[in-house]
């Protein structure tokens, strides 16, 4: 069936550090990648997503590259900020319509000043 | 746009007693919503897929007659845990899928539910 495996955390970086939250998956087809972001208390919520090969999601400077030869979908962002503090979640749904999400475990992200 | 609105968003009840979760689409018709439970410091486990108008679609391990999942409109889902207890409390998030140019899943708030 299809997984996730993302890097372990927690993950404690100073501001302005580089990061890189690496994320492998398992899955027949070609499934749509997906980052998510949670901070405490709430639901996820979208960071972005590529839904075909060499497609780049990105947003709010965080990026990601769907490579289908290596199976990875790494989260990246140049320079992190205190308010990246936060849980990062990597998922994939199958090329089926309402396919469910298989998600990784979760990177917990803590960003010190 | 493609908004989910959930609640309550936090709810405490007594053991015994039944608690319903409201899930609802604003800006669009959810034909599938997913329902996750999630507990502390870990990820979403997966516990049922609704289709609107149909039963849901239970994952391995989940008791359908204590999370009882109604999904009679395309805007509205709800999860009733029934006959709560201790071991319930937990945070229940919903989620539904896009389709089209947006497709993806967006996900409601979260409840938290504690059963005293």
């Amino acid at each position: 069936g299809d997984s996730v495996t993302q890097m372990e955390g927690p993950v404690t970086l100073s501001e302005e550090a580089f990061l890189t939250i690496n994320c492998t998956y398992t899955a027949t087809g070609y499934p749509s990648l997906f980052w998510y972001v949670q901070y405490p208390g709430e639901g996820l919520q979208l960071l972005l997503k590529a839904t075909k090969a060499d497609d780049k999601g990105s947003n709010k400077g965080f990026e990601a590259t769907y490579r289908k030869e290596t199976t990875s979908f790494h989260l990246e962002k140049g320079s992190v900020q205190v308010s990246d503090s936060a849980v990062y979640f990597c998922a994939l749904s199958g090329e089926t319509s309402g396919s469910r999400l298989t998600f990784g475990e979760g990177t917990q992200l803590t960003v010190n000043p | 746009g493609a908004v989910v609105s959930q609640h309550p968003s936090r709810v405490i009840c007594k053991s015994g007693t039944s608690v319903k979760i409201e899930c609802r689409s604003l800006d669009f018709q959810a034909t599938t919503m997913f329902w996750y439970r999630q507990f502390p410091k870990k990820s979403l486990m997966l516990m049922a897929t609704s289709n609107e108008g149909s039963k849901a679609t239970y994952e391995q391990g989940v008791e359908k007659d204590k999370f009882l999942i109604n999904h009679a409109s395309l805007t509205l889902s709800t999860l009733t845990v029934t006959s709560a207890h201790p071991e319930d409390s937990s945070f229940y998030i919903c989620s539904a899928s896009l389709q089209g140019p947006n497709y993806g899943y967006t996900f409601g708030s979260g409840t938290r539910l504690t059963v005293v």
